[in-house]
């Protein structure tokens, strides 16, 4: 086990809703990145939050954006839903950034967008 | 950007023998490669990495080796097991940015 926890673990959302999933980080780390992972395929980087702060950002539209807490903690917002945002979320820990650091990944978040 | 091709898509070995899998990076400005296995239903579980100042390391019955001139780093599993089935991905990080390979499925026949 990582210690990195996300929820919910599944969710079923209709095209054009909104989403939030939730990222607790392994103590002591003070960065998180997010993953989009379609089925069959690799991890797609979506950004990084360091300290509260977007710290780099993938290809991904704006209607992904993340907030990151005091505590270290994120969310992930998805705006205006489409089919194809179904997929498998995962955030990823790290302590530090600038030199690339070991990343630690959670369970995952599963959405389905009907 | 990077860009990470993985090889091969899926791979099956009996029980005991070495499986090998091979990736290939664009930016050799990458300096830090990790190796993750994901089961069925869970998250990415790192099981190895190097970074750009090492060739090779071992760890128990896995192996990683990284040719920088050449922009490739491949995974090396000795005495390959059942529970060593699942699929594989490799990672190549510029720093914050992690681009990953497809993946590879393992079966490990008994």
């Amino acid at each position: 086990e990582t210690g990195v926890t996300q929820s919910p673990t599944h969710l079923i959302k209709t095209r054009g809703q909104q989403v939030t999933l939730r990222c607790s980080s392994q103590s002591g780390h003070n960065t998180v990145s997010w993953y989009q992972q379609a089925l069959g395929q690799g991890p797609q980087f979506i950004f990084q939050y360091y300290r509260e702060e977007e710290n780099g950002r993938g290809n991904f539209p704006p209607r992904f954006s993340g907030l990151q807490f005091p505590n270290y903690s994120s969310e992930l917002n998805v705006n205006a839903l489409e089919l194809d945002d179904s997929a498998l979320y995962l955030c990823a820990s790290s302590l530090g950034t600038g030199e690339a650091e070991t990343q630690y990944f959670g369970p995952g978040t599963r959405l389905l967008v009907l | 950007g990077e860009n990470v091709e993985q090889h091969p898509s899926t791979l099956s070995v009996q029980e005991g023998d070495s499986a090998v899998i091979k990736c290939t990076y664009s930016d050799s400005a990458s300096n830090y490669f990790p190796w993750y296995k994901q089961e069925l239903g869970k998250g990415p579980q790192l099981i190895i990495d190097i970074r750009s100042n090492v060739g090779e390391k071992k760890d128990q019955r896995i192996a990683v080796t990284l040719n920088k001139t050449a922009k490739h780093f491949s995974l090396h599993i000795t005495e390959t097991q059942p529970e060593d089935s699942a699929v594989y991905f490799c990672a190549a990080d510029l720093g914050g940015d992690m681009r990953f390979g497809a993946g590879t499925r393992l079966t490990v026949k008994p």
